[in-house]
């Protein structure tokens, strides 16, 4: 069974200092993980994913991911924060196999970024 | 692009009726939906998983014939949410997957149900 684990309920930032929300995962074969960002009653939006390739991930709104196979991590980060990035974030993983399965998310990060 | 849309947005219902939520993709074609339940303050859990003109394939532990799934285009899928009780109440997102299989699944706003 794969999971997902996000230490942190939440994570306090001051606008403009960098960021990182934590994110392990337990898969057995290669992951697809992902990083979600949900702003309140909404949906989720994507913000990246890994599937093969670079470890270094770029994804929307300035945000980026490291995949650390030996860690078996995937943080998400950003050089420096914004008040509007505070949202609950999601980290996800598929287990790779032609896309047919459906998300396992961790339970969710709060970002609270301070003026 | 990669737009997808829920309807409705919020629902009241009052016990023992059935709620029907689709969720569409606008601009492209979703081989796979999925539907997935948040309760407040919670992760989202795979309900179930929709394939265009196939049955849906449900999670462990989720009522296939509570929660009845319907796949009929490549761009619609339905969630019915049958004989709706109150612990039904909760946030219904679902998401799709365009074709190609890496695709990554894009989620919708979400449905808010609250059965009286």
């Amino acid at each position: 069974a794969q999971s997902v684990a996000q230490p942190e309920d939440q994570v306090n930032v001051a606008e403009g200092n960098p960021l990182t929300v934590k994110c392990t995962y337990s898969v057995s074969g290669n992951p697809y993980l992902f990083w979600y960002v949900q702003y309140p009653n909404r949906g989720l939006q994507f913000l990246l994913k890994y599937i093969t390739g670079d470890n270094l991930v770029k994804g929307s709104y300035g945000f980026e991911a490291e995949f650390n196979k030996s860690q078996t991590s995937f943080h998400l980060k950003k050089p420096s924060a914004l008040v509007s990035d505070s949202a609950l974030y999601f980290c996800a993983v598929e287990l790779s196999g032609g896309g047919a399965d459906g998300l396992t998310f961790g339970k969710g990060t709060h970002l609270i970024i301070q003026p | 692009g990669a737009v997808v849309s829920q309807h409705p947005s919020r629902v009241i219902c009052k016990s023992g009726t059935s709620v029907k939520i689709e969720c569409r993709s606008l601009d492209f074609q979703a081989t796979t939906m999925f539907w997935y339940r948040q309760f407040p303050k919670q992760s989202l859990m795979l309900m179930a998983t929709s394939n265009e003109g196939s049955k849906a394939t449900y999670e462990q532990g989720v009522e296939k014939d509570k929660f009845l799934i319907n796949h009929a285009s490549l761009t619609l899928s339905t969630l019915t949410v049958t004989s709706a009780h109150p612990e039904d109440s909760s946030f219904y997102i679902c998401s799709a997957r365009g074709t190609g299989g890496l695709d990554t699944q894009y989620f919708g706003p979400g449905t808010r149900l609250t059965v009286l």
